[in-house]
């Protein structure tokens, strides 16, 4: 059975420009949530969807976004890129959603913006 | 504002020791609670889940317990070996309305074993 699937693993980008991020779930997983990670704030959460409908959101501004597709697929979208938003992030699938069901983790992107 | 924090940060341990990390919460209306481990630059891996309801769970050479009342939650491994270095994380969701996909971790422990 495949894991949570995310890509790119690596991206370089300069300051303004903005960057889409791609997640495939477990199969069968309609719930997905993205995390951002660095090491002076640890992991904060972005925002989860389920079934197309992003049901939560943390606190970030409005330029990160994402979506959902029918396959459960994820994206999420970071418009004019800021050096502090170079990070790992890491995006989650889970069968019903949290949190009733256990969360299965991807590998990961590493954005670097310079 | 639920808060999680791990004791101690860092653990540097010789190979065959028993060891136990410390995570506790602020808010004890939770779900439940995962511990996950991570490898430097790589994703989380789910170590285990420990429902609200459920006082403790175990995998192999892991075993997790949970005290809600006390806002506790003890992560207990067994024999350790060098592969167990990575960091450890604990992670709660909240009991609430806007709690969906919304883990809340602590800062991790950073684990070393050595030979």
């Amino acid at each position: 059975k495949a894991g949570v699937t995310q890509t790119p693993r690596y991206l370089i980008k300069t300051r303004g420009q903005q960057v889409t991020l791609s997640c495939s779930p477990i199969s069968g997983h309609r719930s997905v949530s993205w995390y951002q990670q660095t090491p002076g704030q640890g992991l904060q959460f972005l925002f989860e969807y389920f079934s197309e409908t992003q049901r939560n959101k943390g606190n970030f501004p409005g330029r990160f976004s994402g979506r959902q597709f029918s396959n459960s697929r994820s994206e999420m979208n970071v418009s004019t890129l800021e050096l502090g938003d170079s990070a790992l992030y890491l995006c989650a699938s889970s069968l019903q959603g949290l949190p009733n069901t256990e969360a299965f983790f991807g590998q990961g992107t590493r954005l670097t913006v310079v | 504002k639920q808060e999680v924090t791990q004791i101690p940060a860092a653990l540097s341990v010789p190979e065959g020791e028993n060891l136990v990390l410390n995570c506790s919460f602020t808010d004890s209306a939770i779900y439940n609670l995962q511990w996950f481990r991570q490898d430097p630059g790589k994703g989380l891996t789910s170590l285990l889940l420990i429902q609200s309801s459920q006082r403790e769970q175990t995998s192999g050479r892991l075993n997790a317990s949970l005290d809600k009342s006390s806002g506790r939650s003890t992560l207990y491994i067994a024999a350790s070996q060098p592969g167990d270095s990575a960091t450890y994380l604990c992670a709660v969701i909240r009991q609430s309305g806007t709690s969906y996909g919304k883990l809340t971790f602590g800062q991790g422990t950073i684990l070393t074993v050595h030979p």
